[in-house]
């Protein structure tokens, strides 16, 4: 059975500083792997994917994701963290080929202050 | 292209009665999915469609719950004599093919009194 752990329920950083939210996996198989972002009011958007490729995912503002076999790690970074990056973030597991089947961590709330 | 839509958005019914949800998916994705996500919680699988055929269903999906998708469009999902534990948020996504990436639709929230 797949599984995600996202191990802060809540961030909070101030603006211009990084962001670090952390995600650990478990997966029978090779996974995919995902972040989304959810603002409230919106759907879930897709920030980036890792499928087997380049273990530094690049993703959109500014977001990146290592994949880490060894750590069973796919932490999400960003640089420097913009008031707009205040959201709910979703770290997703997909076994390989079976896209239809997303399995979701509990989130992290990020508060970006001034 | 609009992306995905649902309707309603929001939801306020009284236990026991029946609701109905829709969802329009991005036009040319012949996959449709819906998730249901409770306060706090990340989004959980209920059910897909590849086209018109319902190809899987989660255990969370009980008797009162029924998903179609009639011409492989649109889909409704309909929870009948509603429970206080349906509250939840209802979300639905498109994608094309298996392994595409999934597209989600806002949600309908419910409200169960």
């Amino acid at each position: 059975a797949q599984s995600v752990t996202q191990l802060d329920s809540h961030v909070s950083v101030s603006e211009g500083t990084p962001v670090l939210l952390r995600c650990n996996y478990s997966s029978s198989y090779s996974p995919s792997l995902f972040w989304y972002v959810q603002h409230p009011n919106k759907g879930l958007q897709l920030l980036l994917k890792y499928t087997s490729a380049a273990t530094l995912v690049k993703g959109i503002n500014g977001f990146e994701a290592e994949f880490k076999k060894s750590e069973t790690s796919f932490h999400l970074t960003k640089p420097s963290a913009h008031m707009s990056d205040a959201a709910e973030y979703f770290c997703v597991v997909s076994d390989t080929g079976t896209a239809s089947k997303l399995t979701f961590g509990t989130g992290t709330r990020l508060q970006v202050t001034l | 292209d609009t992306g995905v839509s649902q309707d309603p958005r929001h939801k306020i019914t009284k236990r026991g009665q029946n609701v109905t949800f829709r969802c329009d998916p991005i036009s040319e994705h012949n996959r449709l999915y819906w998730y249901r996500q409770t306060l706090g919680q990340g989004p959980e699988f209920l059910t897909y469609f590849q086209n018109e055929a319902q190809l899987e269903k989660s255990r969370l999906l009980s008797d009162r719950f029924s998903a179609e998708r009639p011409k492989g469009s649109f889909s409704t999902l309909e929870i009948q004599r509603t429970e206080q534990g349906d509250s939840a948020m209802y979300l639905c996504a498109s994608s094309l093919g298996s392994v595409s990436v999934l597209t989600f639709g806002a949600g309908s929230r419910l409200t169960v009194l």
